[in-house]
């Protein structure tokens, strides 16, 4: 079945550590994004890349690296500067006609 | 810069109602809009994506309709069901940003009880 992994699903992060999220399709989708979600302020863009080796930040960066070396893949890390970390993080890809699909997400809680 | 509104912000309805979700957007420059449904803890699915130049998509019991001129989309639920309960979410790509990424309202909330 093709679709968008992350994992992990729940992950617990203290304070001044980085946590590494993973992302991976298997849709042949050239461009991939992160966003952040939180209750009452719908979806927020941290990254996006729409080719392999390129990547931008969108409007909430700040606090956010990510990496993307293979198609498949498009990791993002969450560092020590991110002030506010605890939130839902979801992936997603896009396909030529413009369908945005997500993976299931990934829930960080700082401790 | 496009923004996206979603009214109501929830919504309860009886088993069995016909029921339509309101979507605004300012900048009617679009490329495509596209309706979602998010379970409680889950990742967004896909329900329909409308490309600029059509009018309207159907699936199931499902029609999303679009207008750019007056900036709305309406999302129509046929005979609503228990499991439709969930929170729907509409996205828009504007020309401007095609390639990039969606602007997003904050959701209806649907509740259906049986």
């Amino acid at each position: 079945d093709g679709g968008i992994t992350q994992s992990p699903k729940y992950l617990f992060r203290k304070e001044g550590q980085n946590v590494t999220l993973s992302c991976e399709q298997n849709l042949n989708h050239d461009a991939m994004y992160w966003y952040r979600q939180d209750p009452g302020q719908g979806l927020r863009l941290i990254y996006y890349s729409q080719i392999v080796n390129d990547f931008q930040k969108g409007d909430i960066a700040e606090g956010y690296s990510v990496s993307r070396e293979k198609k498949e893949s498009f990791p993002l890390t969450v560092t020590s500067a991110q002030k506010n970390p605890t939130a839902f993080y979801l992936c997603a890809s896009i396909d030529r006609a413009g369908e945005l699909f997500f993976g299931e997400g990934s829930r960080l809680t700082v401790l | 810069k496009q923004e996206v509104t979603q009214i109501p912000a929830a919504l309860s309805v009886p088993e069995g109602e016909n029921l339509v979700l309101n979507c605004s957007f300012t900048d009617s420059a679009i490329y495509n809009l596209q309706w979602f449904r998010q379970d409680p803890g889950k990742g967004l699915t896909s329900l329909l994506l409308i490309q600029s130049s059509q009018r309207e998509q159907t699936s199931g019991r499902l029609n999303a309709s679009l207008d750019k001129s007056s900036g709305r989309s309406t999302l129509y639920i046929a005979a609503s069901q228990p499991g439709d309960s969930a929170t729907y979410l509409c996205a828009v790509s504007s020309w401007s940003q095609a390639g990039t990424a969606l602007i997003f309202g904050k959701g209806t909330t649907l509740s259906v009880s049986s």
